[in-house]
């Protein structure tokens, strides 16, 4: 089976950095999601780690630890329309993601 | 078209009713996904079709009941459920099942609300 963690809540500033963090637990691992879900919305697809390492796209970055079962999702340049809930989701050997619980994110101006 | 479409958007139905929601894509993706979501909860799997075939079933009850008519089209018929079958149920669709790669394509859902 697999076990996720991350935090239920952050608040951050309107044009700031945060980072949401992920620990996993897995039989098995074939990458980890980090999908953004809006209020009453379904999940858009932000990033996919496999390997370790930093993944950036624009404003937006991913890094894994594989050894370490651990990830974070770094958002810069805070807007306030990414507050929003951001869930981690790791693929084990069946090659289906399981979400974690998601983290609320309150940006404020 | 890189959507995945779902209707209705919203759906109201008594405990004794028989609706089915649909799911729509032509990407040629050849996986398709049921998902549930309550609120502040993640998506939980329901189903997965992988080549039009039922592939994955979460011990679902069978007041749920799914079906994948083609490549592009899956529904999930409802007959007498409960108040607590009333969350946001999403649709999805990947490449293939089976196949780590860049995420799934995640439909707006219906949300439904059993009286």
């Amino acid at each position: 089976g697999q076990n996720i963690d991350q935090p239920t809540e952050m608040t951050a500033t309107e044009g700031a950095i945060v980072q949401i963090n992920c620990t996993y637990q897995t039989s098995g691992f074939n990458g980890l999601f980090w999908y953004q879900q809006h209020a009453g919305e379904a999940p858009t697809f932000l990033s996919y780690n496999v390997l370790d390492g930093l993944e950036e796209k624009g404003r937006f970055s991913s890094f894994l630890s594989r050894s370490k079962g651990y990830s974070y999702l770094l958002l810069k340049e805070l807007q306030m329309k990414d507050s929003a809930s951001y869930l981690c989701a790791v693929t084990g050997g069946s090659y289906i993601p399981t979400f974690g619980r998601g983290t609320s994110l309150i940006v404020h101006p | 078209d890189t959507e995945v479409t779902q209707t209705p958007k919203h759906l109201v139905m008594g405990m004794t009713n028989k609706k089915s929601l649909k799911c729509e894509q032509h990407m040629g993706h050849r996986a398709m996904y049921w998902y549930k979501q309550k609120a502040k909860k993640p998506p939980e799997l329901m189903f997965v079709y992988s080549y039009e075939k039922l592939s994955i079933n979460e011990s679902v009850p069978s007041r749920f009941s799914p079906e994948c008519p083609n490549s592009s089209l899956l529904n999930l018929h409802l007959h007498a459920l409960q108040p607590e079958d009333s969350a946001l149920y999403l649709c999805a669709s990947s490449q293939v099942a089976g196949q780590a790669g860049y995420g799934y394509t995640f439909g707006s859902g219906t949300r439904l609300t059993v009286v």
